[in-house]
C-alpha cells in the first residue's frame, strides 16, 4: 500500500456520460497530480494541485476540470466522455515537488 | 520542449542475463531523474532518483546511473520477478513543473 488512495478501482460508462474519480494523498503530502495513461502514450500529466490551489496544467481537456479540497482529497470530472477518453488514471502526491508517490489507478472504460 | 526517450520498447531475456534498459532526455535544466517499476494494471512504485552527472544508487539487483544526456537501468542476473515495465522520468527545474515522463522498457525474464 503506497499510502495513496484512488476510488473506484474500476469505472464502465457509455459515451456522454459524466464520472469522478477520486484520490486521497499520503498523509502529510500537500500536492496532489494527475496523469493518463493509455497503451500507447505512456503517463501524460494532467494538473497539479498544491494545498488547494491549481499549480500547473499539462494537456487537459477542457471536458476534465479537478479541485483539491480542504481536507486535501482531489477529484477528477470527466464528462461528454468519448470512446478515446478510456485508460488508466493515476493519481500521485508529494511532499513538496519531489518524489511522487503513486496510487494504484482508476481503470476507465467507456463503451 | 523536455523529452525522455525509452530504449528499447521491449527487451526479454533469460534468468541470469545481465543487461541495460536506456533513458536519454532533453531537459532544460534538470531537477532529479527518477526509475520506476510498473507491474500490470498497477501504479508506478517509485525504485531511485538521481540528482547529478555521476551519480549511481543500487538496489538489489537494480543499479542506476545518470550522465548529462542519459541515464542507465542495469539489471544484474535478473529474475523472473522482475518482469515490470520500468518508467524514466525527468523533473525540469523551474516554477512548478511536473514530473516529464518516457513510454518505458516492458521487461521480460524467462527462467
Amino acid at each position: 500500500d503506497s499510502g495513496v488512495t484512488q476510488t473506484p478501482k474500476h469505472l464502465i460508462t457509455a459515451t456522454g456520460q459524466r464520472v469522478t474519480l477520486r484520490c486521497s494523498p499520503r498523509s502529510g503530502d500537500l500536492s496532489v497530480y494527475w496523469y493518463q495513461q493509455s497503451l500507447d502514450q505512456g503517463l501524460q500529466f494532467l494538473i497539479q494541485y498544491y494545498n488547494g490551489e491549481e499549480r500547473a496544467k499539462g494537456n487537459i481537456l477542457e471536458r476534465f476540470s479537478a479541485q483539491q479540497f480542504p481536507d486535501l482529497h482531489s477529484e477528477l470530472n470527466l464528462s461528454s466522455l468519448e470512446l478515446g477518453d478510456s485508460a488508466l488514471y493515476f493519481c500521485a502526491s508529494s511532499p513538496m515537488t519531489d518524489g511522487y508517490t503513486f496510487g494504484s489507478g482508476t481503470r476507465l472504460t467507456v463503451v | 520542449e523536455d523529452q525522455v526517450t525509452q530504449s528499447p520498447e521491449a527487451l526479454r531475456l533469460q534468468e541470469g542475463e545481465s543487461s541495460s534498459l536506456n533513458c536519454s532526455y532533453t531537459v532544460s535544466g534538470l531537477r532529479g531523474l527518477f526509475w520506476y517499476r510498473q507491474d500490470p494494471g498497477k501504479g508506478p512504485e517509485f525504485l531511485f532518483t538521481l540528482y547529478s552527472a555521476g551519480e549511481e544508487k543500487e538496489k538489489e539487483r537494480l543499479k542506476a546511473t545518470l550522465t548529462k544526456k542519459e541515464s542507465f537501468l542495469h539489471i544484474t542476473a535478473p529474475k523472473p520477478e522482475d518482469s515490470a515495465t520500468y518508467l524514466c522520468a525527468v523533473h525540469p527545474r523551474g516554477g512548478n513543473t511536473p514530473l516529464v515522463f518516457g513510454k518505458g522498457t516492458r521487461l521480460s525474464v524467462i527462467a
